[in-house]
């Protein structure tokens, strides 16, 4: 089973909406932490957010906030406000302890563009 | 200086060549990483250095020879490659392995012909 599940087809939002990128996840680690990154076409990844599998809080970071569903096993990504500048790929993923150490694993990402 | 620099940023080889990328941070990291990303792929991670010591070989093939010398250098040595070793090369580091957010670098696009 894949441990980070990315299914959307390429995502469109209008500039100054806002969008839901969908992050569903696998584990059976109680204390695993998710991330988001961003890609834009330069390449570079872009840390956005972090969550804690105990933490009792959704994360925010300025126009990013993580919807954080424990149950469902869902961190999906909401970005307020969108801006052209946020148009790239967005991954989400997962830290897991494998044994004495911890892996991160990525999803396959989401393509965002964001229309004017 | 931004956080985390490779060189160089475009590199096509042929498959009997033998080249080297290179990856520095600047932010006191204690963990390097790199990554492979092909098309359509999930990134996937190849090696982990902590303090230096390589800590995870993903079944990486021994035409990728990883190196790092120090917590601020990570170099991959390249040779005999394949076609589809073509793709983005990332480096990336963290405060310590797996544990916290990495922080990228702009990658290497790797062409094998």
């Amino acid at each position: 089973a894949q441990k980070i599940t990315q299914t959307q087809p390429g995502m469109f939002v209008q500039e100054k909406e806002a969008v839901t990128l969908d992050c569903t996840y696998d584990t059976s680690d109680p204390s695993y932490g998710l991330f988001w990154y961003k890609q834009p076409s330069s390449g570079e990844m872009i840390f956005l957010i972090y969550q804690g599998s105990y933490d009792q809080q959704n994360a925010t970071e300025g126009r990013y906030s993580l919807n954080f569903q424990k149950a469902r096993k869902s961190a999906n990504l909401v970005i307020s406000a969108s801006q052209l500048g946020d148009s790239a790929m967005y991954f989400c993923a997962m830290r897991e302890r494998t044994g004495a150490n911890s892996k991160l694993t990525f999803g396959k990402g989401i393509t965002l563009s964001v229309r004017p | 200086e931004t956080g985390v620099t490779q060189t160089p940023r475009h590199l096509v080889m042929g498959m009997t060549n033998k080249k080297s990328l290179k990856c520095e941070q600047h932010l006191g990291h204690n963990a390097m990483y790199w990554y492979k990303q092909s098309a359509k792929k999930p990134l996937e991670l190849m090696f982990v250095y902590n303090f230096k010591e390589q800590t995870e070989n993903n079944s990486v093939p021994s035409r990728f020879s990883p190196e790092c010398p120090n917590s601020s250098h990570l170099f991959l040595h390249l040779h005999t490659l394949q076609p589809e070793d073509s793709a983005l090369y990332l480096c990336a580091s963290s405060q310590e392995a797996e544990i916290y957010e990495q922080y990228f670098g702009p990658g290497t696009r790797l062409t094998v012909t």
